[in-house]
């Protein structure tokens, strides 16, 4: 149980366009579900904390228009990375938090971000 | 501000090398400690939850303990499979949307 999933796993972009991620919760809902972003070597930094139904929460220094989260559903959250540029290229990972259940958060596997 | 650091940064053991790793916290009164493995390339995965201090959670080789300042994950007679960055996160009571911070890791390397 508890299982993640991120849609794509790699993604090649030219700089200027943009770029759509999906975090599905396979087997459970999700009220919540986060944005993370990882560089290499480096750990997890929170970029934001999707909430369904309501507007995202967004850490301090995440331009928000830049990355747009949409929670439309109790097992589906977006992340849309805008007008993309090479500092953007990372690996972003979504993780969700059982309704109803403990405290932990289970992560999808990643999807790795390029942008040329 | 919450705040966990994780040491060492890397650690290489022989197979069969028992050993720990420390995570050590300060927040702003703590609901949960979490550990978390995360392979290259991939999301992590999760591992242990604990809550209070005195607590412990095992599973295979692996035991997770807390204090109030610190918790340590031993690792006992490892094998080269649990090679990995093993991460520690810390969600602060209160948080209502149930954040997560997190160390740097560790990396761990087992040589066979």
């Amino acid at each position: 149980g508890a299982v993640v999933s991120q849609h794509p796993s790699r993604v090649i972009c030219k700089s200027g366009t943009s770029v759509k991620i999906e975090c599905r919760s396979l087997d459970f809902q999700a009220t919540t579900m986060f944005w993370y972003r990882q560089f290499p070597k480096q750990s997890l930094m929170l970029m934001a904390t999707s909430n369904e139904g309501s507007k995202a929460t967004y850490e301090q220094g995440v331009e928000k228009d830049k990355f747009l989260i949409n929670h439309a559903s109790l097992t589906l959250s977006t992340l849309t990375v805008t007008s993309a540029h090479p500092e953007d290229s990372s690996f972003y990972i979504c993780s969700a938090r059982v309704d109803g259940e403990g405290h932990e958060q289970y992560f999808g596997p990643g999807t790795r971000l390029t942008v040329t | 501000e919450d705040q966990v650091t994780q040491s060492p940064e890397a650690l290489r053991l022989q197979e069969g090398e028992s050993s720990s790793l420390n995570c050590s916290y300060t927040v702003s009164g703590l609901r949960g400690l979490f550990w978390y493995r995360q392979d290259p390339g991939k999301g992590p995965e999760f591992l242990f939850t604990l809550y209070s201090a005195g607590e412990e959670k095992e599973k295979e080789r692996l035991k997770a303990t807390l204090t109030k300042k610190e918790s340590f994950l031993h690792i006992t007679a490892p094998k080269p499979e649990d090679s990995a960055t093993y991460l520690c996160a810390v969600q602060a009571r209160g948080a209502g949307s149930y954040q997560l911070t997190f160390g740097k890791g560790t990396k761990l390397s087992v040589i066979p």
